[in-house]
């Protein structure tokens, strides 16, 4: 079983409205991360942080803003989405450093834009 | 840059029958490379790394995978498949010459489809 929690599982909103998703690991790990998720598609890497410092931002619009509060804990603030953003977010950690570490999953945040 | 390939969109097998999954990678320098499972509306659960020493890893569910560098392949396996093993299998490769390098580099997905 993950060892990532993620809230809520599932989210609709309006595309003028502003939600947070929520992410949290006690394996102290001391890197986070966000990915976005396509039915049947890869996973695709949105932001990194590691030692809670914002490491990797893959283009992703400012509709999306991340924030690590603390080491445990990592959100996805959204606001003003498109219906194109519907999509499974999903977060991870791992171990920061060697890049042998295994990335572990949460069950994901499907989110639906109306 | 690296890259994985994922020749197969989907594996038909009967159940009790071997489960091959296959997978290329291409990266400067050695590769760590891995597997993960999606079962349906579920996140990605890791099924087993290769990272350095022995070439065939075993890992969780009865999986195993062969790193094989000549052929630059990491191909998952399972002796006998099981329905249950109908998921979206996806293979991952990261270069292992940079330190604190978190880029994951995904491979397509194969949706194994386990026949009763």
């Amino acid at each position: 079983d993950t060892e990532v929690t993620q809230t809520p599982k599932h989210l609709v909103m309006g595309m003028t409205n502003k939600k947070s998703l929520k992410c949290e690991q006690h394996m102290g790990h001391r890197a986070m991360y966000w990915y976005k998720q396509k039915a049947k598609k890869p996973p695709e890497l949105m932001f990194v942080y590691s030692y809670e410092k914002l490491s990797i931002n893959e283009s992703v619009p400012s509709r999306f803003s991340p924030e690590c509060p603390n080491s445990s804990l990592l959100n996805l603030h959204l606001h003003a989405l498109q219906p194109e953003d519907s999509a499974l977010y999903l977060c991870a950690s791992s171990q920061d450093g060697p890049s042998g570490n295994t990335i572990y999953f949460g069950e994901g945040s499907w989110l639906t834009v109306v | 840059a690296q890259s994985v390939a994922q020749p197969e969109d989907q594996v038909n097998v009967a159940e009790g029958n071997p489960l091959t999954v296959k997978c290329t990678y291409s990266v400067s320098g050695n590769p760590y490379l891995f597997w993960y499972v999606q079962y349906p509306n579920r996140g990605l659960q890791f099924l087993l790394k290769y990272i350095t020493g022995d070439n065939l890893v075993k890992g969780s569910y009865g999986f195993e995978a062969e790193f094989n560098k000549s052929q630059t392949s990491f191909h998952l396996k399972k002796p006998s498949a099981l329905v249950s093993d109908s998921a979206l299998y996806f293979c991952a490769v990261r270069p292992s010459l940079y330190y604190g390098n978190n880029r994951l580099a995904f491979g397509k997905g194969n949706q194994v489809v386990v026949i009763p």
